[in-house]
């Protein structure tokens, strides 16, 4: 039973728009949210997080928002560039652990910006 | 260059062989974390490590060991590959103890087994 959930496997975006990526998870306990950016042959990387304790974590053209009533989040670049394109993982954890730094992941959303 | 390396960066072997994956950080970070990414599945935990000598299993340990007798050194083992070990496997670190941080990652490594 997957507790991190992208149920888009893809998204297609033209240059200059709005990129949104979401994310659900099950796990009530989780209460640290990651994105993390990878390209091909490439491992990933961090791009920006957030707590429970925040709805919204701005970090240049990327946004976190975060809604833990309906346990959804979601990632939002503005403005898109092609650079951009990559596969986005959602990761979770559960901070006030022994390993709050061991993450669950989803299962990644390919981004494909259009020039 | 300090960072996070592995090694081989691909790899392909028979079923029934043993293979090992060599994962070296510069950090000196406690944590260190073996995933698997699988398409469908994301990143998939196998195992992981707080300290020299301390691991545990993830969510999909079964047919891996690891070990740890270096800080900087977390090798991963498949003691008899199968095909349904075929995947990209990919070391992260962490020198955050005990609370939410990110992790880094090395560049992973192509496992084949025919």
């Amino acid at each position: 039973d997957q507790q991190v959930k992208q149920n888009s496997p893809s998204l297609s975006v033209q240059e200059g728009r709005i990129s949104i990526l979401n994310c659900d998870y099950t796990n009530s306990m989780f209460d640290y949210f990651l994105w993390y950016k990878k390209y091909p042959a490439e491992g990933p990387t961090f791009l920006i997080s957030i707590s429970s304790i925040k709805d919204k974590n701005e970090d240049g053209r990327f946004t976190v928002f975060l809604n833990k009533s309906a346990k959804h989040l979601s990632l939002h670049i503005v403005p898109s560039q092609p650079g951009d394109s990559a596969v986005y993982f959602c990761a979770a954890s559960e901070s006030n652990t022994e390993y709050g730094n061991k993450l669950v992941f989803g299962a990644g959303t390919i981004l494909r910006v259009k020039s | 260059d300090a960072g996070i390396t592995q090694s081989p960066r691909y790899k392909i072997t028979e079923t029934g062989r043993q293979v090992t994956l060599m994962c070296h950080q510069t950090w000196s970070h406690s944590y260190m974390f073996w995933y698997r990414q699988d398409l469908g599945h994301g990143l998939r935990l196998i195992y992981y490590s707080a300290a020299a000598d301390i691991t545990d299993k993830g969510e999909v340990p079964d047919g891996y060991v690891v070990s740890r007798s270096k800080t900087e050194n977390f090798p991963l083992t498949l003691e008899s590959a199968t095909r349904s070990q075929t995947s990209v496997y990919f070391c992260a670190s962490s020198g955050v103890a005990g609370v939410a941080g990110e992790l880094f990652f090395g560049e992973g490594s192509r496992l084949t087994v025919l």
